[in-house]
């Protein structure tokens, strides 16, 4: 079971956008509209932010949304506040033995 | 509001085994509609899907740490459990247990998380 990829690292200054890629294989992101992303900020738990790929839960600001091309998924936040630095991680379905694969996180940084 | 809490030992020796039970409280463990799991976190590193488990005992594990990891489920007591076997110091980490919600009979997301708790793996 690989990781998905995700850059490790991603920068932008108060109200620009920013997108964080999220690599997969045609066995997980590639195959199935069960792509989510979660916020971490240090010492919490992570927070649940997309989901099916582009569904915002309820209370989840606007700003956040989601995306997929081919094996490749996407989150752009828009408007960037201080509040989004954070570390941000995608997650897909893989099937019916692997179930679940994250991927490896990627800091944002909030100039 | 759904809430779930992980309890257990914070730190085990090498070659045992790690305990942890998640408790749910404000819901039922027996919903239809979810998917129970635990996933870990390094300390600096990413996160990892350990395992998940459906109200009916049917369990799925990460194939890296499946020959170590068992899963339960006590719908008597609204809660679930984590055993990890042979650790060593790789398995020192924060654990969460978490919701993982079904859609079309399949997982999708992890939509409701416990606060985590930190186990250590030293002699």
């Amino acid at each position: 079971q690989s990781a998905l990829t995700q850059p490790a690292s991603v920068s932008g200054s108060p109200g620009q956008s920013i997108t964080i890629s999220c690599t997969g294989t045609s066995s997980d992101v590639g195959s199935y509209n069960l792509v989510s992303w979660y916020q971490q900020h240090p010492g919490k738990a992570p927070k649940l932010m997309i989901y099916e790929v582009s569904k915002r839960p309820s209370g989840v600001s606007n700003r956040f949304s989601g995306s997929k091309s081919g094996n490749t998924a996407s989150l752009t936040i828009s408007g960037l506040q201080a509040e989004d630095e954070a570390d941000y991680y995608c997650c897909s379905y893989a099937g019916s033995s692997t179930l679940v694969v994250f991927g490896g996180g990627t800091k944002l940084t909030v100039l | 509001q759904l809430q779930l809490q992980e309890s257990g030992p914070g730190l085990v020796k090498p070659s045992e085994t790690l305990s942890l039970t998640c408790t749910v409280s404000g819901g039922s463990i027996s919903s239809s509609s979810y998917y129970w799991g635990w996933i870990r976190q390094p300390p600096g590193k990413g996160l990892e899907w350990i395992g998940s488990i459906y109200y009916s005992g049917s369990t799925y594990y990460n194939p890296s740490l499946k020959s170590r990891v068992t899963i339960s489920v006590d719908t008597s007591k609204n809660q679930f459990s984590l055993k990890l076997s042979s650790v060593t110091a790789a398995d020192t980490a924060v654990y969460y247990c978490a919701r993982l919600q079904i859609t079309m009979i399949v997982p999708d997301a992890f939509d409701i998380w416990g606060q985590g708790t930190m186990v250590t793996v030293s002699s």
